[in-house]
């Protein structure tokens, strides 16, 4: 079954430095999102991207994050200058035609912002 | 705002009882409908979703969910669960015809004793 695989599985940084998560979502899909979740919490929607530019994204998504399809099949989330706040779990997922046909989310990447 | 509630926080079974985990959506317009499983350590992965048509709908692994749009609920069940089943379970719902992003309730934590 095809999967939507992220790298690295976990990541410890120190405060102020920036992180890039890379994910490699179904090759066929044309819909990515990044969400997150933070100990104890639910999972949060960061952001959605589509035909190379973000479609959506919420309040938590500003200015310190960004994303990038770089190549045609990495798609990465990059957080500018790490605040201890930011230490979560962060999912990507694709999905082949939109939220009708549901979400493929990959393992996650776990960030420990120190 | 769109919220989702998930009013069980952990439920704890023994193999053979039968289960029902709630979920309330808050939201007057058309919404799709989701469960998703996370199992310790690994990603999340739908179990079962809903966007028109009988209501009730039967997912992976035995699980089925009954949208009750009077009630706003979206109920998981499983007649008989398994010690395999020990997971976290998570509703979500998006509203049709935004890009996709899904709100997600806080969790269910299932554990099932042998």
């Amino acid at each position: 079954e095809p999967e939507v695989t992220q790298t690295p599985s976990h990541q410890v940084t120190q405060m102020g430095q920036e992180v890039i998560l890379r994910c490699v979502p179904i090759s066929n899909h044309l819909y990515f999102y990044w969400y997150r979740q933070i100990l104890g919490q639910k999972v949060e929607f960061l952001v959605s991207f589509y035909n190379n530019e973000i479609s959506e994204k919420s309040e938590i998504f500003d200015d310190q994050f960004s994303v990038e399809r770089p190549d045609g099949s990495n798609f990465t989330l990059k957080i500018r200058s790490t605040k201890l706040e930011d230490s979560a779990m962060y999912f990507c997922a694709s999905s082949e035609q939109g939220p009708s046909y549901g979400y493929t989310f990959g393992s996650g990447t776990r960030l420990t912002v120190v | 705002a769109q919220s989702v509630s998930q009013h069980n926080h952990h439920v704890i079974l023994s193999e053979a009882a039968s289960l029902e985990l709630g979920c309330n959506y808050s939201y007057g317009g058309t919404v799709n409908l989701f469960w998703y499983v996370q199992y310790p350590g690994q990603h999340l992965q739908l179990l079962l979703k809903y966007f028109s048509g009988d209501p009730l709908v039967k997912g992976i692994k035995g699980f089925e969910a009954e949208f009750i749009k009077s009630k706003f609920s979206f109920n998981l069940r499983k007649p008989s669960v398994q010690w395999s089943d020990t997971a976290e379970y998570f509703c979500a719902v998006n509203v049709r015809g935004s890009q996709g992003n899904l709100i997600f309730g806080k969790g269910t934590k299932l554990s099932v004793k042998p």
